[in-house]
């Protein structure tokens, strides 16, 4: 069975950090383009990374502003997303995705993990 | 850069079809789309990918009752003999160069 399961969130204060995990099994990891996705509370679905199946290119919304780094180790089948400098805008589900090509930002996401909350409060 | 339009909200009787509405910006109308659903609590799904001649091909287990089509620069999401399941949220995506894009999504209520 294709599965993602995300890991890493939690509460953190304003300015703090946080890793996200993305564990992947099912499907041959480093064939395919991984993503960040992300939804605030009540709103819509945010793309905020990707990276392609060997994790020589990376992909960032212009809105993060160099605070995220993705990455994946493909010897464990495992994304990852880096968060520094947060925000409280930044509070949200995490979702990380599968996209149905090698390369990054060039097909659809046609699997989803289920999510993990990242809440930035003091 | 593409940009997606939905419409915010949407509605239909239990058993009855809909037509959702997804429409790319001047410029990218050619762009090919992907379908996501969003029930209540739950990660978004997969539905399927939709191409500009109106061609789309479906994620694996989605039923019958999904299709979809196009027209110019709309896609459209048809579900037919609506169940109330299918009480959600729906999200075209679409992809350029070095970014992907969700539409703001259309909250589907089955009365």
């Amino acid at each position: 069975e294709v599965q993602l399961l995300e890991s890493g969130g939690g509460l953190v204060q304003p300015g703090g950090s946080l890793r996200l995990s993305c564990a992947a099994s099912g499907f041959t990891f480093s064939s395919y383009a991984m993503s960040w996705v992300r939804q605030a509370p009540g709103k819509g679905l945010e793309w905020v990374s990707a990276i392609s199946g060997s994790g020589g290119t990376t992909y960032y919304a212009d809105s993060l502003k160099g605070r995220f780094t993705i990455s994946r180790d493909n010897s464990k089948n495992t994304l990852y997303l880096q968060m520094n400098s947060l925000r409280a805008e930044d509070t949200a589900v995490y979702y990380c995705a599968k996209e149905d090509s090698y390369s990054g930002c060039d097909d659809a996401f046609d699997i989803w993990g289920q999510g993990t909350m990242v809440t930035v409060s003091s | 850069q593409p940009v997606l339009t939905q419409s915010s909200s949407a509605s239909a009787s239990l058993g009855s079809s809909v037509k959702l509405t997804c429409t790319l910006n001047s410029g990218h109308s050619s762009y090919i789309i992907a379908w996501h659903q969003q029930q209540p609590g739950k990660a978004p799904r997969y539905l399927m990918k939709l191409e500009r001649s109106g061609s789309y091909n479906k994620g694996s287990g989605v039923p019958d009752r999904f299709s979809g089509s196009s027209s110019g620069a709309d896609r459209y999401l048809t579900i037919s003999n609506l169940q109330s399941e299918d009480e959600a949220d729906y999200y075209c995506e679409t992809w350029d160069s070095n970014t992907q894009v969700f539409g703001g999504g259309t909250k589907l209520t089955v009365l």
